[in-house]
């Protein structure tokens, strides 16, 4: 399995303009999950899907930032306008379901780092 | 609020075995202690988890003490590419798969 994908490993671009961020989960699972990390407050939650669907969003910093899962293999993390503060490393996690007790593992991309000018 | 607390830093020779130690005094019967790690530019990675046994895989051994209030990550023999970030996390019993709250980690740095 190639694992967590995404793409572009690396973006750069000036304030005010739209980023958009990819992620593909591993094959057949359930959860999907976008963390930011600073060095100001190091790796936190942004939004988390089951089975595609949004499930808490609490960590979404504001209106700029929306996320989307079409399909169970792809999902978008979009900011518009983008601002300098948005610069950090944004990571994909995905993880089975798994039931009867046990917990689960996540299983992280490599990042993406965005910086805006 | 991470519910853990663990040292900012530690050295370890390469070769030897490296022991990061976590304190989760507030942990409850239901809670699960993970241990993620994350290289240089890396996404997170796990290592190993436990609920009270001590448990161990190909990549470390977690030691649980008996009133489960602090345990320790061991690496057996260190190599320069276990330099990294180590995080301890407790997680409730049966989850459901929610998202991990990551505190400031202990950076391990092997040293040749």
């Amino acid at each position: 399995d190639a694992g967590v994908i995404q793409s572009p490993r690396h973006e750069v671009t000036e304030m005010g303009q739209e980023v958009t961020l990819r992620c593909k989960p591993i094959s057949g699972h359930d959860y999907l999950f976008w963390y930011r990390q600073t060095m100001m407050r190091g790796l936190e939650l942004l939004i988390y899907f089951n089975n595609n669907v949004p499930i808490d969003d609490s960590g979404m910093p504001e209106d700029r930032f929306s996320a989307k899962m079409p399909n169970a293999s792809f999902s978008t993390l979009k900011i518009q306008p983008s601002e300098p503060r948005d610069s950090a490393v944004y990571f994909c996690a995905s993880s089975p379901f798994q039931g009867g007790g046990l917990t689960d593992t996540q299983y992280f991309g490599p990042g993406t780092r965005l910086t805006v000018l | 609020d991470a519910k853990t607390t663990q040292p900012t830093s530690m050295d370890c020779a390469e070769g030897r075995a490296a022991n990061l130690p976590c304190n989760h005094s507030t942990i409850s019967g239901n809670e699960y202690v993970y241990w993620y790690r994350q290289i240089h530019s890396q996404g997170p990675q796990y290592i190993i988890h436990g609920l009270k046994n001590n448990e161990t895989n190909e990549m470390a051994s977690l030691i649980i003490t008996e009133d489960r209030k602090s345990s320790t990550l061991i690496l057996p023999h260190a190599t320069l590419r276990d330099t990294a970030v180590y995080y301890c996390i407790v997680r409730p019993k049966n989850s459901g798969n929610t998202p991990l709250v990551f505190g400031k980690g202990t950076r391990l740095s092997v040293i040749a």
